[in-house]
């Protein structure tokens, strides 16, 4: 169990830029989530994967924002033409599928647009 | 529309004390209330799991306890520790909407707790 592993850890951007995130989950863990954090709040749920299938995306996720999990491993968190208001921290988890089994978080991707 | 709050947003305690923190959540269909801890800079680690037909749980000088009909969690620290500084967050898992969907995790804004030496 290596933990979940995201990259990279920091992203500074200019305004209207795209950015890609990665994450990779724990091996075997079928269930990945996104979530996005602002200072002094907690997560908020982004979209949800089970295995390669997106299964839900949150209303806070606009069209700009693109998020896939090919093969059911690794995911990827897009943000095209990026404003303002998407600095945040991103964090990814995964889950084994199991309801009553907790959700392990990497150390998450801090986006700062200039 | 589930909503988790917490208080206090702040606590600042001498080592040694015992505390409580609390959470309050506003639906009672969940499958289970999640206490995490989250370092500055860092992401979540999760402390406990209380299953919605459990009370309590108790890692080592973590307790957290469950009820549901009032909409309440407490996460109890004994005999805190300075490296017990940080913040500590909850959340509920909601059952699925009628529609469809995931079981989301709900997070509260979390309380940042200090343990003086």
């Amino acid at each position: 169990d290596t933990g979940v592993s995201q990259d990279p850890r920091h992203k500074i951007t200019k305004r209207g830029q795209n950015v890609t995130f990665r994450c990779d989950p724990i091996s075997e863990h079928n269930r990945l989530y996104w979530y996005r954090q602002t200072l002094g709040q907690g997560p908020e749920f982004l979209t949800y994967f089970q295995n390669e299938a997106q299964l839900e995306k949150s209303r806070l996720l606009s069209d700009r924002f693109s998020a896939e999990r090919p093969k059911g491993s690794f995911s990827t968190l897009e943000i095209q033409r990026t404003e303002q208001g998407d600095s945040a921290m991103y964090l990814c988890a995964s889950s084994p599928g199991r309801i009553n089994q907790p959700q392990h978080f990497g150390d998450g991707t801090r986006l700062s647009i200039l | 529309k589930q909503e988790v709050t917490q208080i206090p947003a702040a606590l600042s305690v001498p080592e040694g004390e015992n505390l409580v923190l609390n959470c309050s959540f506003t639906d009672s269909a969940i499958y289970n209330l999640q206490w995490f801890r989250q370092d500055p800079g860092k992401g979540l680690t999760s402390l406990l799991l209380i299953q919605s037909s459990q009370r309590e749980q108790t890692s080592g000088r973590l307790n957290a306890s469950l009820d549901k009909s009032s909409g309440r969690s407490t996460l109890y620290i004994a005999a805190s520790q300075p490296g017990d500084s940080a913040t500590y967050l909850c959340a509920a898992l909601n059952r699925r909407e009628p529609q469809g969907g995931s079981e989301k995790l709900v997070f509260g804004k979390g309380t940042k707790l200090t343990v003086n030496p």
